[in-house]
């Protein structure tokens, strides 16, 4: 199965900042990657699928790109509402798995 | 207005056995791809299990042998039967729908999620 493995763990940003998460394979899911915000006590919300396209209502401020086994979610200047938990999720196999989660603070 | 709707979680003993519900509205179970996702405390998500329109299913290893999804279409409703359960099924469990109508897809609406404790 595929893992996956998101750097950093945590990340301390002020408001303002460009913040990059990035999402590392064990092997390469080309281009079947997703992004997910959690804030908490709600189910998380899908921010992006297919490695950059934007969910419909997500602000144009995040952005994602990478392929193969390297993949990143920026986001190009960081609001109050975007503190939360990030999650990279691949889906190129029956069997899905998460990254471990950013959680990105102040 | 898409709705998912989690409920049955509660405290269980460890090896018990306990049914979670996902009532769906707005969507056509006949149509859709729903899966389970669970967060233990203080963690990370894990993907727990799909159900096809087709009514396929697939599992992670972790809860293989242990747990089983269905759905009734004529309630709108997913289930998720556990079995055997053990501490380490403590979390939150999420219904969710495969956004792609098809598999393996990302997730786009979620329910509220159901706390299980196991202890």
């Amino acid at each position: 199965d595929t893992q996956l493995i998101q750097s950093p763990s945590t990340l301390s940003a002020s408001i303002g900042d460009r913040v990059s998460i990035t999402c590392r394979a064990s092997q390469s899911i080309t281009t079947w990657l997703a992004w997910y915000q959690q804030k908490p006590g709600k189910a998380p919300k899908l921010l992006i699928y297919q490695v950059s396209k934007l969910e419909t209502g997500v602000p144009s401020r995040f952005s994602g790109s990478g392929s193969g086994t390297d993949f990143t979610l920026t986001i190009r200047s960081l609001q109050p509402d975007d503190l939360a938990t990030y999650y990279c999720q691949h889906y190129n196999s029956n069997v899905l798995s998460f990254g471990g989660g950013t959680k990105v603070e102040i | 207005e898409v709705q998912l709707v989690e409920t049955g979680g509660t405290l269980m003993q460890p090896g018990g056995s306990l049914r979670l519900s996902c009532a769906v509205s707005g969507l056509n179970l006949r149509d859709e791809y729903l899966s389970w996702v669970r967060q233990a405390p203080g963690k990370g998500l894990e993907w727990v299990s799909v159900i096809y329109a087709g009514g396929a299913t697939y599992y992670a290893e972790s809860v293989q042998g242990r747990f089983t999804v269905s759905k009734d279409h004529f309630k709108s409703t997913v289930y998720l039967q556990m079995s055997s359960l053990r501490v380490d099924d403590t979390a939150v469990y999420y219904c969710a729908r495969a956004r792609h109508n098809g598999w393996p897809s990302p997730l786009d609406y979620w329910g509220q999620g159901t706390l299980v404790t196991v202890s």
